[in-house]
């Protein structure tokens, strides 16, 4: 069975610029989640997907982030304009509603 | 805030001998427990994972053990080799159909052969 899989493994861009962020899920997941370790700190939640819907996004950092899950399938993470603050590795996870959470191998994300 | 404090930080120990590392976490209410592993260039891998309404958990070379009471929890490997060389990732959570967890700032383990 595929575990979770993101694209890309890595992203340089420019400050300004976007960058769409992708996670497919284990099949059959309906929970989805994407998380963030930034400068070797902590890895924080971001948002929690249940299916296509968001069930929180209570730790999405501000509106230049948006995170879509159309279909209820894969998910996107797209961040516009990019800061330097973005940097970071991203996470995407997925899990059924009795077992632990699954995660991705990230997206390392470097805004210069 | 909900929080989990992990400690130490960087840990290393000659192969053979045990690691343990100890979590504390905030929120009372929090009543599941994960423990990952991240291998470089890799994601979190779940390696255990206890709930509260156990004390201890075993798999192997590795154990968790959860204090609800002082609200601590700690993992425990025996028998270390170097491919247990990773960062080590603690995190509480409450399970109500979703896993939204909150880590640990992470450890840092060397086997040193």
């Amino acid at each position: 069975e595929a575990g979770v899989t993101q694209f890309p493994s890595h992203s340089v861009i420019e400050k300004g610029q976007t960058v769409t962020l992708r996670c497919d899920p284990i099949s059959g997941h309906d929970n989805l989640y994407w998380y963030r370790r930034v400068m070797g700190k902590e890895i924080k939640f971001l948002l929690h997907f249940v299916k296509e819907s968001k069930q929180d996004e209570s730790g999405m950092p501000n509106n230049r982030f948006l995170a879509e899950r159309t279909g209820g399938t894969y998910s996107t993470l797209k961040v516009q304009p990019a800061e330097l603050e973005d940097s970071g590795v991203y996470f995407c996870a997925s899990s059924q509603e009795w077992g632990g959470a699954f995660f991705g191998q990230g997206t390392r994300l470097t805004v210069v | 805030g909900e929080n989990v404090e992990q400690h130490p930080s960087t840990l290393s120990v000659q192969e053979g001998d045990s690691a343990v590392i100890k979590c504390t976490y905030s929120d009372s209410a929090s009543n599941y427990f994960p423990w990952y592993k991240q291998e470089l260039g890799k994601g979190p891998q779940l390696i255990i994972d206890i709930r509260s309404n156990v004390g201890e958990k075993k798999d192997q070379r590795i154990a968790v053990t959860l204090n609800k009471t002082a609200k601590h929890f700690s993992l425990h490997i025996t028998e270390t080799q170097p491919e247990d060389s990773a960062v080590y990732f603690c995190a509480a959570t409450l399970t109500s159909g979703t896993y939204k967890y909150i880590f640990g700032t992470g450890t840092r383990l060397k086997v040193l052969a």
